[in-house]
């Protein structure tokens, strides 16, 4: 039973269409997270979501718009897709956000604010 | 800005030996950092994390070492097997960011 599933898995696609990729979480994890990894490799915070509140908007165009329509969901829309766009997309989920307080905790915590990642979703823009 | 680096795109090691992966970083707010492995066509999968009241976390063969006035972690897998060859990142989240920053990645490559 996979813990955080996006679909599709690959999306081949023309410059200027929209389109959507969509995750869902069966975890019961309170935040939602894209990820972008481009053909560097870079692995790159867009948005994240807590309790379908948007938390995190990094610097992305505004082609790119996330929605949350419930805790377990976070689908990323995609407006006049460009080749730039063309990467792997990462959903991913944790339990809660991360407030700091490194200094509370044992060494590796109790997993609440480890991430868990989707197998990726495959945009390519022609 | 890249805040989180692994400078070696690529590492080999014999089976059985041991493999030293290193991640540096620059922000003094990061108080929680964590190793992933990454198998192609996969998600990046959760490895070890370490807290920085912390300087070493051991789990089975992989530890992970924190200096913190070097800004500088190590991962550490002894002994080295062939299913430990994928890609690794390190990541690192500050008090107050919620983000968690990656690096770029080191390929291990275990031989037989």
């Amino acid at each position: 039973d996979t813990a955080v599933s996006q679909t599709p898995k690959y999306l081949v696609t023309q410059m200027g269409n929209d389109k959507s990729i969509k995750c869902e979480q069966n975890l019961g994890h309170d935040t939602m997270y894209w990820y972008k990894q481009d053909s560097k490799k870079f692995l790159k915070i867009m948005f994240s979501y807590n309790n379908k509140e948007l938390i995190i908007n990094e610097t992305v165009p505004n082609r790119f718009s996330p929605k949350s329509p419930d805790k377990a969901h976070l689908n990323l829309h995609i407006n006049s897709l460009e080749l730039g766009d063309s990467a792997v997309y990462f959903c991913a989920s944790s339990q809660e956000i991360y407030l700091g307080g490194g200094q509370r905790t044992s060494g590796s915590l109790s997993g609440a604010n480890v991430l868990t990642f989707g197998a990726g979703s495959r945009l390519t823009v022609l | 800005d890249q805040q989180v680096k692994q400078n070696s795109p690529s590492l080999s090691v014999q089976e059985g030996r041991i493999s030293i992966l290193n991640c540096d970083y620059t922000n003094s707010m990061f108080d929680y950092f964590l190793w992933y492995k990454k198998y192609p066509a996969e998600g990046p999968t959760f490895l070890i994390s370490i807290s920085s009241i912390k300087d070493k976390n051991e789990d089975g063969r992989f530890t992970v070492f924190l200096n913190k006035s070097a800004k500088h972690l190590s991962l550490h897998i002894v002994p080295s097997q062939p299913g430990d060859s994928a890609v690794y990142f390190c990541a690192a989240v500050g008090s107050g960011t919620y983000k968690y920053i990656f690096g770029t990645g080191t390929r291990l490559k275990v031989l037989a």
